[in-house]
């Protein structure tokens, strides 16, 4: 149980695109899911917070149109990096947790590898 | 004072010795704590979490909490290659978010 997929698991793209990475809890109801970053060697870096139905939570420094993340339903959350650039380059990590739980595990999905040329 | 703090590493033990990871944390009120595993270049995974005093034992995995002092550890016995890893602490201090430390990278000598 608690299986998160991440698609797709690496895109490169030119500088000035946008990318959709889709975050899915396959086996249990997700009310909040997690974007994070992590750049190489570096620890993970929270993004934002999305709670399905409402709009996201971003943490101080992440930029809300930059990054657009969507929560439409109680298994999918989306993160567009609009316009992406070089330094936008690094590994991108969901995570969810689950409706009702108690303690407030997450479970990570496998990451997407962000490669702006 | 960062919210979570690990041991700084990286860790190398024998195979079959014990590894021991350290993570202190700042705020009081913190429920529930848990360590991630997370290989090179894959994403973290969630291996043990604790939520009361004293030791849980998994396996060859032991966490161990103390609230009063503010510290989690986690022992790996017999360690193997396969452990050789980056361990993550991470704390829920408030709502849903976990707070992460920044890691200690172990490495299982054959």
């Amino acid at each position: 149980g608690a299986v998160v997929s991440q698609h797709p698991s690496r895109v490169i793209c030119k500088s000035g695109t946008s990318v959709k990475i889709e975050c899915r809890s396959l086996d249990f109801q997700a009310t909040t899911m997690f974007w994070y970053r992590q750049f190489p060697k570096q620890s993970l870096m929270l993004m934002a917070t999305s709670n399905e139905g409402s709009k996201a939570t971003y943490e101080q420094g992440v930029e809300k149109d930059k990054f657009l993340i969507n929560h439409a339903s109680l298994t999918l959350s989306t993160l567009t990096v609009t316009s992406a650039h070089p330094e936008d380059s690094s590994f991108y990590i969901c995570s969810a947790r689950g409706a009702g739980a108690t303690y407030n595990e997450q479970f990570f999905g496998p990451g997407t590898r962000l490669t702006v040329l | 004072q960062k919210e979570v703090e690990q041991n700084s590493g990286p860790l190398s033990v024998p195979e079959g010795a014990i590894a021991s990871l350290n993570c202190t944390y700042s705020d009081r009120v913190s429920q529930s704590f848990f360590w991630y595993r997370q290989y090179s270049g894959k994403s973290p995974e969630l291996i043990m979490s604790i939520y009361s005093n004293g030791d849980k034992e998994d396996g060859r995995f032991t966490a161990q909490l103390n609230k009063a002092s503010q510290y989690v550890s986690l022992l790996i016995r017999d360690s193997q290659p396969s452990d050789s890893a980056t361990y993550l602490c991470a704390v829920n201090p408030n709502d849903y978010k976990l707070s992460f430390g920044a890691g200690t990278t172990v490495t299982v000598r054959a």
